[in-house]
Formats: structure tokens, sequence, C-alpha cells
């Protein structure tokens, strides 16, 4: 069946360092992929996505791009911030007849100033 | 409201119990989905509507389980004879296209 797996967290950054979650997936023909991101006492909200192959998905500083070929859609940020403290969560959409979308773990990011 | 509404927001109840949880999605979205997170994973799917219609139940984990959306807009997500073990937080998200989910806030379940 459909598969997302993504990093183990937590992952604790200082200020303007680099971040990188890792995401792969396992999934039959061409899902749709996502990343979603939950911040402390809020609810799950996309924060990027990409439809096909070599896609980019990029918003608030962030970008993943749909590599078929390595089954992967990896997040990365230049600078993070302290306020991009959340869970971030890798999802796929993929389906015969319906569109159930599928998430991983999701990874906990922690950046101190 | 402009967002997906939950309620309760949190309830107790007792094992052996029967819950009812309401979700209200987007006004005109048709695809509504019930999701269950535990602690420290990842939203966990339960069940699909596109509009009156459950297109996708596989992920109700057993008979104790069901949900409706008789108008296609308000779901009601119920659980029978509650067990410890359904305590989560149960998730529900809509969309316009069964592509981006938008969702509540969710409702914390705790079953004592």
């Amino acid at each position: 069946g459909n598969s997302v797996t993504q990093m183990e967290g937590p992952v604790t950054l200082s200020e303007e360092a680099f971040l990188t979650i890792n995401c792969t997936y396992t999934a039959t023909g061409y899902p749709s992929l996502f990343w979603y991101v939950q911040y402390p006492g809020e609810g799950l909200q996309l924060l990027l996505k990409a439809t096909k192959a070599d896609d980019k998905g990029s918003n608030k500083g962030f970008e993943a791009t749909y590599r078929k070929e390595t089954t992967s859609f990896h997040l990365e940020k230049g600078s993070v911030q302290v306020s991009d403290s959340a869970v971030y969560f890798c999802a796929l959409t993929k389906g015969t007849g319906g569109f159930k979308t599928i998430f991983g773990a999701g990874t906990r990011l922690f950046v101190k100033a | 409201g402009a967002g997906v509404s939950q309620t309760p927001s949190n309830k107790v109840t007792e094992k052996g119990k029967y819950v009812e949880l309401r979700c209200d999605p987007i006004s005109g979205h048709t695809a509504l989905y019930w999701y269950r997170q535990s602690l420290g994973q990842g939203p966990e799917f339960l069940i699909y509507f596109q509009g009156t219609g459950a297109a996708d139940d596989s992920g109700l984990p057993n008979d104790r389980f069901f949900a409706v959306r008789p108008e296609g807009s308000v779901s009601t997500l119920k659980i029978q004879r509650t067990e410890r073990g359904d305590s989560a937080v149960y998730l529900c998200a809509s969309s316009p296209d069964a592509g981006e989910l938008f969702f509540g806030e969710g409702s914390r379940l705790t079953v004592l």
C-alpha cells in the first residue's frame, strides 16, 4: 500500500541554520505530495505541495522538489527562524476511486535563538 | 465560520460509553475526511466522504466506529462501546477538490 516515511525528530537548530527534513514515499503511479505544518496550539495547515515529478513547491522560504527517481520530497529552508518551530508532516494523495491522503509520523523542529 | 469547526473540543468519557464527534466543514467543500492522531504520531486516516457517500472507509478500525454525512455538509463520527485505546485527537478536514486539506483543531477524546 501507499506509505510515507520521514526522518525522526526532534530536530534542534540554531536560528539562521539550514534545514533539511527527509521524506520518502511508496506509491503506485503518480501521487501528489504535500508538506503540512502544525504550529504549537494550532491545527494542521498546508505548507506547500507538488503534483507531478520535478515540480518544486515553495512557501514561506521552504522548498521541496518532487523526485520520482528517488521517490523523495525533502523539505528545505536556507535560514530557519524561531517562529518555524513546529511539527512538519509529509503526506501523499493517491487513490483509485478516491483521494485518501496518507501522512508520515511527523518531525518536530525546535529552533533556538 | 470561515474554517472547519469541530465539537466538542474535549470529551472525557468512561469505558463502554457512546460518543459522537461533530465536524462542520468549510461551506462548499465537497470532500470531508476524518483522521485520528495519537501523541507523537501522524494523522491516521479513518474515512473520506465525497458528498453524502463514504468514498473510502478503509481506515475505520472496527465496527464500533461509524460516520455519517447525511446532507453532504456536517459529519458526525460515532464511536460505540468506547475503549481506552480510542483515546486520541480526532481530526476533521475538508477540501474543495480532494487535494489540499483544511483541518479543524480537533476533538480530544479521553476514555477513562
